[in-house]
């Protein structure tokens, strides 16, 4: 069925660092990937998202990259700030017309000041 | 606030007990989620809406649960005969002709 794996499970970093966490997908047909930040007790924010069409999208410090044919892709956080610290899930559209979203299992980020 | 909201926001009930939780999604969106999230997980999808008609249930659905949406416009879910493996937080989710879905605060539902 269709998955979606996210690595890792927790990511602690110094401010100014950077930050990667990786997600990959097995159903081919899914063409839409955001990404979520979710701090506790509150509801997921979507932060960045990429189309099948696209390689890469960057938004001030925040970037996605995708390898369809390796069905992976990653968010990149540059020049990590305090704030920056949630959980993060990676998610891919399920092909069909629901578009509904099959989430990974989240990673929590930790920026350390 | 003009994002998603659901009401209401915490719920505390004892097995057996039926529970209602209501979805007011963005105005003029016509796709509705719903997902349940628990503890250290992420979403996972329950039920999806266009317009009024509920076009997609998941296998996690029993048949304990159910949704609707009249109207096209709010959504509730039922939970009937609840279990304490219902607990859970109650996500719901609205999204336009993008795909691109906005989220409400989430029902966190305590079955004890």
């Amino acid at each position: 069925g269709e998955n979606v794996e996210q690595h890792p499970s927790t990511l602690s970093v110094q401010e100014g660092d950077s930050a990667v966490i990786k997600c990959t997908y097995s159903d081919s047909a899914s063409n839409y990937f955001p990404w979520y930040k979710q701090e506790l007790g509150k509801r997921p924010q979507l932060i960045i998202d990429i189309r099948s069409n696209v390689g890469e999208k960057k938004d001030q410090r925040i970037a996605v990259t995708l390898n369809k044919t390796a069905k992976h892709f990653s968010l990149h956080i540059t020049e990590t700030q305090p704030e920056d610290s949630a959980v993060y899930f990676c998610a891919a559209s399920v092909g069909g017309a629901t578009n509904k979203l099959i989430f990974g299992t989240g990673t929590l980020l930790a920026v350390q000041p | 606030d003009t994002g998603v909201s659901q009401d209401p926001r915490h719920k505390i009930t004892k097995r057996g007990q039926n529970v209602t939780f209501r979805c007011d999604p963005i105005s003029e969106h016509n796709r509705l989620y719903w997902y349940r999230q628990t503890l250290g997980q992420g979403p996972e999808f329950l039920t999806y809406f266009q317009n009024e008609a509920q076009l997609e249930k998941s296998r996690l659905l029993s048949d304990r649960f159910s949704a609707e949406r009249p109207k096209g416009s709010f959504s509730t879910l039922e939970i009937q005969r609840t279990e304490q493996g219902d607990s859970a937080m109650y996500l719901c989710a609205s999204s336009s002709r993008s795909d691109t879905q906005y989220f409400g605060p989430g029902t966190r539902l305590t079955v004890l």
